[in-house]
C-alpha cells in the first residue's frame, strides 16, 4: 500500500513565524503535491514537484515556497505565517505515468495561525 | 482551463436507499475523472477513476460512477446507502492532454446517511 505521511496532524503558530510542513512517501513516486483545503472551496493546488529539486507553482503559490532535496520528501514552507494561512494542508504523491495516475494523500496537517 | 462543479453542498439519504452525488466537469480535451472520500479529520481516500473504456466505473466500498460525455457528468452512485458512508466527497478532473500538475477538485459534497 502507498503510504504518505505528514509530520504533524495539528500545528499552532504565531503570525510572522516561519513554518515547515513535511511530507514523506514510501512508494518511490516521482510527483508530489501540496494542496490546501478550506470549507466551501475544496482543495486548491499550492505547489507540485515532478523530480528532485524541481518545483512548479500551482494555483495559489503566494506566501508559500517548497523544497524537494530527496525524492521521498517534499516540504512546504510558510516564510512568514499569516492568519489567512490557517487551513488544512494535504500532501499527495503519484507515479510519473501521465495524467491518469491516481494521487495518494497523506492524513493532512491542520494549521492554526494566531 | 479545467473546472469541476458539485452542485449540492449536502445530500441526505435514508439508510438502505440508493444515493447519488452529482459532478459535472469542464476540460478543453478529454477528461480523466476521479472520486475521493474524506472522513472527519482524515486525508482523502481514492474511490474510483475513469480513464477510458466502459462508462460505468466500479470502485471501493460498493460505489460506482457513470461517465456521460454528452452531459459532461460523472455522478457517484451506490445502490444501498450505509450510515458509514457519511463523509465528504470530492470529484476531481484532469485534462488528458495535461502535464504532471495537480487535479482540479470540486468544492465537495457532504453525504449524510440517516439511520
Amino acid at each position: 500500500d502507498v503510504k504518505v505521511t505528514q509530520s504533524s496532524r495539528y500545528l499552532v503558530k504565531r503570525t510572522g513565524e516561519k513554518v515547515f510542513l513535511e511530507c514523506v512517501q514510501d512508494m518511490d513516486h516521482e510527483n508530489m503535491f501540496w494542496y490546501r483545503q478550506d470549507p466551501g472551496l475544496g482543495l486548491r493546488l499550492i505547489y507540485f514537484s515532478y523530480d528532485v529539486k524541481m518545483k512548479e507553482k500551482g494555483d495559489i503559490p503566494e506566501g508559500y515556497s517548497v523544497s524537494r532535496e530527496k525524492k521521498e520528501r517534499f516540504s512546504l514552507i510558510l516564510e512568514s505565517a499569516s492568519t489567512n494561512q490557517t487551513s488544512m494542508y494535504l500532501c499527495a504523491s503519484t507515479r510519473f505515468g501521465g495524467t491518469s495516475e491516481t494521487q495518494y494523500f497523506g492524513p493532512g496537517t491542520r494549521l492554526l495561525v494566531l | 482551463a479545467q473546472s469541476v462543479a458539485q452542485p449540492e453542498d449536502q445530500v441526505n439519504v435514508a439508510e438502505g436507499n440508493p444515493l447519488t452525488v452529482k459532478c459535472t466537469y469542464s476540460v478543453s480535451g478529454n477528461p480523466y475523472l476521479f472520486w475521493y472520500v474524506q472522513y472527519p479529520n482524515r486525508g482523502l481516500q481514492f474511490l474510483l477513476k475513469y480513464i477510458t473504456g466502459d462508462n460505468l466505473v466500479k470502485g471501493s466500498y460498493g460505489f460506482e460512477a457513470e461517465f456521460n460525455k454528452s452531459q459532461t457528468s460523472f455522478h457517484l452512485k451506490k445502490p444501498s446507502a450505509l450510515v458509514s458512508d457519511s463523509a465528504l466527497y470530492f470529484c476531481a478532473v484532469r485534462d488528458m492532454g495535461g502535464g504532471a500538475d495537480g487535479l482540479t477538485f470540486g468544492k465537495g459534497t457532504h453525504l449524510i446517511i440517516q439511520p
